[in-house]
Formats: C-alpha cells, structure tokens, sequence
C-alpha cells in the first residue's frame, strides 16, 4: 500500500524556517518524480515543487523560487522541503504527492498534509 | 501570470449529468497541457479523477469521464450521486514557455442537489 506522511509542520515566525518532511512506503520510491503541494485555508490548491528521480531536476512556482528547496533521501525514502524567509502568504497545509511513472502524468498518491502557521 | 478558470459552482440533480470545464488564459487546452481532474471533500486530501485529459485511475468511479471540448478541458459526471457532491481542481502542465510549471484552476463546487 502506498503511504506519504508529512511532518515538520508547525507554527514560525514572518522570516523564519522550517523543513517539512514526507516519509514514503509501499513503492519504489527512486523510480517517481515527487511533488509538494500546498493550500491555504479556505483556498484551492497551488501546486509548489517538482523533483525528479534522482534529484537533478527542480522546478518551482515563481513565488517560492529562491526561499524553499525541495530535495530527496532516495536510501531513506524521503523527500523534503526546506522553506526560508517564510511569510504570511506561506500559511497552508502542505501536501506531499507521488508523481505517476513514465507517461502518467499526474499526482497519483497523496500524504494527509502538515499545517504551517507563519503568523507573530 | 497563466490563469486556469474553472466555473466557481454548479448543481446537479441525483442521478443528472453535469459538465465542468477548465480554460487557460494562454488559449486552448492541449494534450500537452496533460489536464488532470481532482476531488476534494472536506478535511481531505485531493484525489486525483481524470490524468492526460481522459485516462482515469484504478479507483476512479465509471461515471466520470474526461475531454476537450472547444479549446477548454472538460470532466463529465453522467449518473451524479450524493457522494460526488465535493470541490473539484483542474491540473495543467504549462511547458518551458511559461515557466515548466503546474497550475491548479480555482475549483468548483459541485452540489448534488
């Protein structure tokens, strides 16, 4: 069975960090490109970072691009995102997510979600 | 700025059929938009419905269905049920052109009503 479960979310002050966590099971995890995807309350979801399989590809929506890192731990099983300079608008729960193989392209699995609070 | 639009809500009746739809403000919805469909129901994760237009996954109830419909992407619900009353996203993929990124659409709210 296919299992995501974020951690590492909580509540940081306007210029803090956090780094969220996603820990995967029942698939070969090294073969899937992986996802973090968020949602403010109350709001749709905004999809945030891609990795690829081996971590050589990143790609980012333009307003997180340069404060978060997205990065994977293939022998662990897991991926992560490291978020700076956080703000206000960065308030979201925030989804790991499985990416189909080859030409399926499309989040196919996805965690339960971890809430970040960025408020003073 | 790319802009996915989506209907903010729609009702049907038990049993009905509805059409949402997905347009880009970029111009017409491709295959190489790789349009996804998504459901969310309250205090859920998303769960995606429809991949590259119209493939559906191993879980994805028969009466839903994906296309293209003049230039927009469409997900068709034939037999609506009260379980399917949930918020549903449009996912597409823009390429290199407008940044290699993915764009979720604002969501409608389906009634079943």
């Amino acid at each position: 069975e296919v299992q995501l479960v974020e951690s590492g979310g909580g509540l940081v002050l306007p210029g803090g960090s956090l780094r969220l966590s996603c820990a995967a099971s029942g698939f070969t995890f090294n073969n899937h490109w992986m996802t973090w995807v968020r949602q403010a309350p109350s709001k749709g979801p905004e999809w945030v970072a891609n990795i690829n399989e081996d971590g050589s590809k990143r790609v980012y929506v333009d307003s997180v691009r340069g404060r978060f890192t997205i990065s994977r731990d293939n022998d662990k099983n897991s991926l992560f995102v490291q978020m700076n300079n956080l703000r206000a608008e960065d308030t979201a729960v925030y989804y790991c997510a499985r990416w189909g193989l080859n030409d399926n392209h499309t989040p196919d699995y996805w965690g339960q979600g971890t809430l970040v609070t960025v408020s003073s | 700025q790319t802009v996915v639009t989506q209907e903010p809500s729609l009702t049907v009746s038990p049993g009905g059929t509805v059409t949402l739809t997905c347009a880009s403000s970029t111009g017409a919805v491709t295959s190489g938009n790789h349009l996804n469909w998504l459901q969310q129901k309250p205090g859920q994760a998303p769960r995606a419905l429809i991949y590259n237009t119209y493939r559906s996954h191993s879980w994805t109830p028969a009466r839903f269905s994906g296309s293209l419909v003049g230039g927009t992407g469409a997900l068709t619900l034939s037999g609506a049920q009260p379980e399917d009353e949930a918020d549903y996203y449009c996912l597409l993929y823009y390429d290199h052109r407008y940044g290699d990124a993915w764009v979720f659409g604002g969501g409608t709210k389906l009634t079943v009503l």
